[in-house]
């Protein structure tokens, strides 16, 4: 079966400093990945979205970046975070058809 | 314009009635509807999908399709607090959720079961 995995849970990072998300896929083999924040009071908002090792498409223009070095690895980036970048994030993918899958999420809170 | 329009509620409800949850979205070319669950501080989990208009069931919820109307709503029968959470509304302009499609969330709906 498939699983997604991604990590940490919970971060805490001062204004300035750089970020890495990582997420991974389990089970399967060249999905899309995606890359979802969510503010309070605010929908899941796409950030970027994948459909193959090195393409990335931006949705939102910001100091976030993405990539995907391998088949089932998706990495979130920022070299220097702002307050504004707080919010749940959350990683999915999907099968070629149908729904999507999210991993457990990251909380990142901003200081 | 928000494209896709949910209450965020609360919506309280007593334990063992019909809770109902509306979704309005405003691209007529809509053809995919999905509906989420989310627990607080958990992240999104599926619980049905609707391209077709008319009601589809599964279980205790049932997902209702008006496209005339533009709207599409969650029915949960005979609701647990177990149930309390918030429900997403995502639309998708295409039949298949890929890399291609733009798939647009509503803030979602909180429900609160009451014992």
């Amino acid at each position: 079966s498939q699983t997604i995995h991604q990590w940490p849970a919970t971060l805490v990072q001062p204004v300035g400093s750089p970020l890495s998300l990582e997420c991974t896929v389990e089970g399967t083999s060249n999905p899309n990945l995606y890359w979802y924040r969510q503010a309070a009071g605010r929908g899941l908002q796409l950030l970027f979205y994948s459909v193959g090792i090195g393409q990335i498409s931006s949705e939102v223009p910001q100091n976030l970046s993405a990539s995907r070095p391998q088949d089932r690895q998706f990495i979130l980036s920022s070299k220097k975070l702002l307050l504004s970048d707080s919010g749940f994030y959350l990683c999915a993918w999907s099968p070629r058809a149908t729904e999507a899958f999210f991993g457990q999420g990251t909380r990142l809170t901003v200081v | 314009q928000k494209e896709v329009e949910q209450n965020s509620g609360p919506l309280s409800v007593p334990e063992g009635a019909i809770a109902s949850l509306n979704c309005t979205y405003s691209d007529r070319g809509s053809q995919s509807f999905f509906w989420y669950r989310q627990y607080s501080g958990k992240s999104p989990e599926l619980i049905m999908f609707i391209y077709s208009n008319g009601d589809k069931e599964d279980g205790r919820f049932t997902a209702q399709l008006n496209k005339a109307s533009q709207y599409v709503s969650l029915l949960i029968r005979d609701s647990q607090p177990s149930d309390s959470a918030t429900y997403l509304c995502a639309v998708t302009p295409g039949a298949l959720w890929g890399g291609y499609q733009k798939v647009t969330f509503g803030i979602g709906t909180k429900l609160q079961v009451i014992p």
